[in-house]
């Protein structure tokens, strides 16, 4: 079974530039995470969708960045424009909620990352 | 944004020997998480702990749900080169979002 894949991989681009990365999730999984971890720290949750709702974007800076998860399977993350502090690893993750039957846990996924560097 | 305060930030270890590190929170958590984090790829989950005072083991891995439910420890015993890595704890109350830790990077010298 396919992991979560990301695209691209690495990304360098200058300042003020726009940039997108691209997530395509576990078939079947119905919640997308978007995390942003820069150096040296853990993951920090940007967005998340269930289906194509976002449902918390409260960490998402709305000024540059915007995310769309149209259909409800793969998903986009913009940034424009780019600044020299955006520059982190951006991870999509994705899970599955049965919105019927209780979980203590549903599991996240992550995918490899975008390793975006911000000259 | 809030962070977890997973301690040590770093370890160097000889492989054979076991190692502890642990996660402390100012606030309770109802779920705690381990990840393992390679180089150039995304945290795979570890163990999950649902229950204060739950203690978990998969494999030479062990972790536990503080009874206080603000932290939370992870052991692994007789450690293996592949085991380097950067550990992450995670919280997550409810269905909020997950909160990590800074992570504890280990390296195994053969």
């Amino acid at each position: 079974e396919a992991g979560v894949v990301q695209s691209p991989r690495y990304k360098i681009i200058e300042k003020k530039q726009p940039v997108a990365f691209w997530c395509n999730p576990i078939s079947g999984h119905n919640t997308l995470y978007w995390y942003r971890q820069n150096l040296g720290q853990g993951p920090e949750l940007l967005i998340r969708y269930e289906n194509e709702e976002a449902v918390d974007d409260s960490q998402l800076p709305k000024d540059r960045f915007s995310a769309e998860r149209l259909k409800g399977v793969d998903s986009t993350l913009k940034i424009q424009p780019a600044e020299l502090g955006d520059s982190a690893v951006y991870l999509c993750a994705s899970s599955y909620r049965d919105r019927v039957v209780f979980s203590k846990h549903n599991e996240q996924f992550f995918g490899p990352g975008t390793r975006l560097t911000v000259l | 944004g809030q962070q977890l305060n997973q301690s040590p930030q770093s370890m160097f270890i000889q492989e054979g020997e076991d190692v502890s590190m642990n996660c402390t929170s100012s606030s309770i958590f109802n779920t705690w998480l381990w990840y393992k984090q390679d180089p150039g790829e995304g945290p795979v989950l570890l163990i999950a702990l649902y229950k204060a005072g739950e203690l978990t083991s998969n494999g030479r891995l062990t972790a536990q749900f503080g009874i206080t439910r603000k932290d939370s420890f992870l052991n692994i015993s007789a450690s293996i080169p592949s085991d380097v890595g950067i550990y992450f704890c995670a919280g997550q109350l409810g269905s909020e979002k997950l909160v990590f830790g800074k992570g504890t990077k280990l390296t195994v010298n053969p």
